[in-house]
This record gives structure tokens, sequence and C-alpha cells, in this order.
């Protein structure tokens, strides 16, 4: 059965002090890996796509890699702005026409100033 | 700059009535979901459309129905409301492919 493993559930980081977020998967092949920040009271925003092992995105004090069996998101130098959900999806190549999309339960992020 | 735009915010229902959640999109995409979100647990796909005139169950299905109105118009029914349905429900779009799917901020439900 295809699965998404986020990991930890929460975690709570001092302003400047870098972490990583874990997205573990398990599906039958994988079309893309989609990393999403969601903030109180607001839908998933999109943040990442990574299609393929070996692959790494970067966007501010965000990147995102990718092996074969997990996602990393790390936070460099976080600030309070960047508290919020982090969600990780996947979409497994059985998914055929649907294009659907398997969630974590996200990491709850705070970064204290 | 609207994206996908979900009415209404907020509702509170009763048990056993019925209501119509709306979303639309404006970026021209073919697909379009519905989900649900519920504490401790992922967002959980209610049904999808992969293009205009089509429409799929997806994980959780039962008690709702479906309509893909025209290409930007998606809409979800709860046709006789439960208290297990209260949540929050969230509508995406995608363009095609495995390409990332935007979502709506979300209509707030609660079912008494």
């Amino acid at each position: 059965e295809d699965q998404v493993t986020q990991s930890p559930e929460a975690l709570r980081l001092q302003e400047g002090e870098s972490s990583s977020l874990n997205c573990s998967y398990t599906v039958s092949g994988l079309r893309g890996l989609f990393w999403y920040r969601q903030d109180p009271g607001k839908g998933p925003e999109f943040l990442f796509t990574l299609y393929s092992a070996g692959e790494e995105k970067e966007k501010e004090r965000l990147k995102a890699t990718l092996t074969k069996k997990e996602s990393f998101l790390h936070i460099t130098a976080p600030k309070p702005e960047d508290s919020a959900t982090y969600l990780c999806a996947v979409q497994a190549s059985e998914g055929g026409a649907t294009n659907k999309l398997i969630f974590g339960t996200g990491t709850l992020l705070a970064v204290q100033p | 700059n609207a994206g996908v735009t979900q009415t209404p915010k907020f509702q509170v229902l009763k048990t056993g009535q019925s209501m119509t959640l709306q979303c639309a999109q404006d970026m021209n995409h073919n697909s379009m979901y519905w989900y649900r979100q519920d504490p401790g647990m992922g967002l959980r796909l209610i049904y999808y459309s992969a293009s205009e005139g089509t429409t799929d169950k997806g994980e959780v299905p039962n008690g709702y129905n479906v309509s893909r109105l025209n290409k930007r118009e998606f809409s979800l029914r709860l046709e006789s409301a439960a208290p297990s349905q209260t949540s929050v429900y969230f509508c995406a779009s995608r363009r095609q492919g495995n390409q990332p799917q935007h979502f709506g901020d979300g209509t707030r439900l609660s079912i008494l």
C-alpha cells in the first residue's frame, strides 16, 4: 500500500537554528514528490516538486532533497515567519489519469525569536 | 490573481441538512479535486475530476456527491449531513500530468 510518513510531528527551533524535516514514502513508482506549506486557517501553499532521486530544489531558506525512499526539507537559519505546518505528498506512477496525491500528516514547525 | 476560490468559508449545519460547497479556479486547469482535512490525518481525497465532464471517487466518497459544472467550477454536495462530516474541506486544481496541485483556503464545516 502506498504510504507517506512525516517526522517529527512537531519541531520547535530557535531563530537561526537550522534543522531538517523528513518525509519517508512507500509507493509502487514515484511520479513526483511535493512539498507544501500550510499556515493556520489557510490552504496548502506549493513549495517544491521533486521528480527523481538526487534532485534538489531551493527557495530562500528552504532546500528540498530526494532519495529513493525519502525526502528532506532543510531549513537554514529559520526565522519566525517560517513557522507553519509543512506537508509532503507523493504521486504514484499507477495513478494514471487520476493524478492522485497521497499526503503525509505534516510537521508543525515553530520558530521562536 | 485569485487562483482557487472556495465558498463559503465557514458553515454550521444540523444533522440531516444538505448543502453545496462551491469551488472555482481561474488558472485554466484541467483537473480538480476535493479533499477533507481532519486532525491527525493527512488530506484525504473525496472526489476528483480529471477533466471537464468526468468525475471519479477518491478515498472517502461516502455521503458526498460532486458536479463538474464547467472547466472552472467543481462543487461538492452533502445530501444529508452527519457529525462525522465535520471537517475542513479543500478544493484543488492542477493543469495536467504530474504538475503541482494548487489549493483554495478551505471551507470549515461543523455539523451539530
